[in-house]
């Protein structure tokens, strides 16, 4: 079973719509959270992490960590066609140096 | 911004043979990692290495090996070659500092016939 999930597999939302994807954790030995993106035929790239409890933001795109539940969010608003990729959630302990990846979120913007 | 390369970045090799996957990386990072992603499993961790000489099994090491000649380079080698291994495989490498964020290399696409 993947250690980590996410959710939805795929997601169509409108150009200048909210997408907001899901990413839980079922190994407790974790702590921080990255997401990464990959547009098609591209490798991935760091888009935001998170260490503690709360709510980033960074543009148009904002992270949630609750640390008790192991889960993390990710919401982009005003969402543009160029945001169409597959978007990676990673989890590791903060003592390692091992990413956990889950299988990602694709979205899709539509004009 | 932090530079992998890979090399090559398409090949088609035949059942049996051998094949060697090249990664370079000029941000002195001590660790690398090898990956491969195919659709419905996401990325999977083959070896990694914690810098020159070091080399160590990640999830699904079989079928692979590694090698970590210096701090720049690091190799995966498929000894025999078979068709479960055609997919896209990817380079990485990273240290403590960020958090260990790792930085990707842009990818080799092997077919094994």
């Amino acid at each position: 079973q993947q250690k980590v999930q996410q959710s939805p597999e795929s997601l169509i939302v409108p150009e200048g719509g909210m997408a907001s994807l899901n990413c839980t954790s079922s190994d407790r030995n974790v702590d921080y959270f990255w997401w990464y993106r990959q547009h098609s035929g591209k490798s991935p790239k760091m888009l935001m992490s998170i260490f503690s409890n709360g709510e980033k933001e960074e543009g148009r795109f904002t992270v949630h960590l609750n640390k008790a539940s192991l889960h993390t969010s990710l919401h982009i608003r005003d969402s543009q066609p160029s945001d169409s990729a597959l978007y990676l959630c990673a989890a590791t302990k903060s003592s390692g140096n091992k990413l956990i990846f889950g299988i990602g979120t694709l979205l899709s913007v539509k004009p | 911004e932090a530079a992998v390369t890979q090399s090559p970045r398409n090949k088609v090799a035949v059942t049996g043979g051998k094949v060697t996957l090249s990664c370079n990386q000029t941000n002195n990072h001590n660790n690398m990692y090898w990956y491969r992603q195919d659709t419905g499993h996401g990325l999977r961790l083959i070896h990694y290495s914690y810098g020159a000489g070091s080399t160590e099994k990640g999830d699904i090491p079989d079928g692979y090996k590694a090698s970590r000649p210096s701090q720049e380079n690091f190799s995966l080698i498929l000894e025999l070659a078979t068709p479960s291994q055609t997919s896209v495989y990817f380079c990485a490498s990273g240290d403590g500092t960020g958090g260990w964020e790792q930085y990707f290399g842009p990818g080799t696409r092997l077919t094994v016939l």
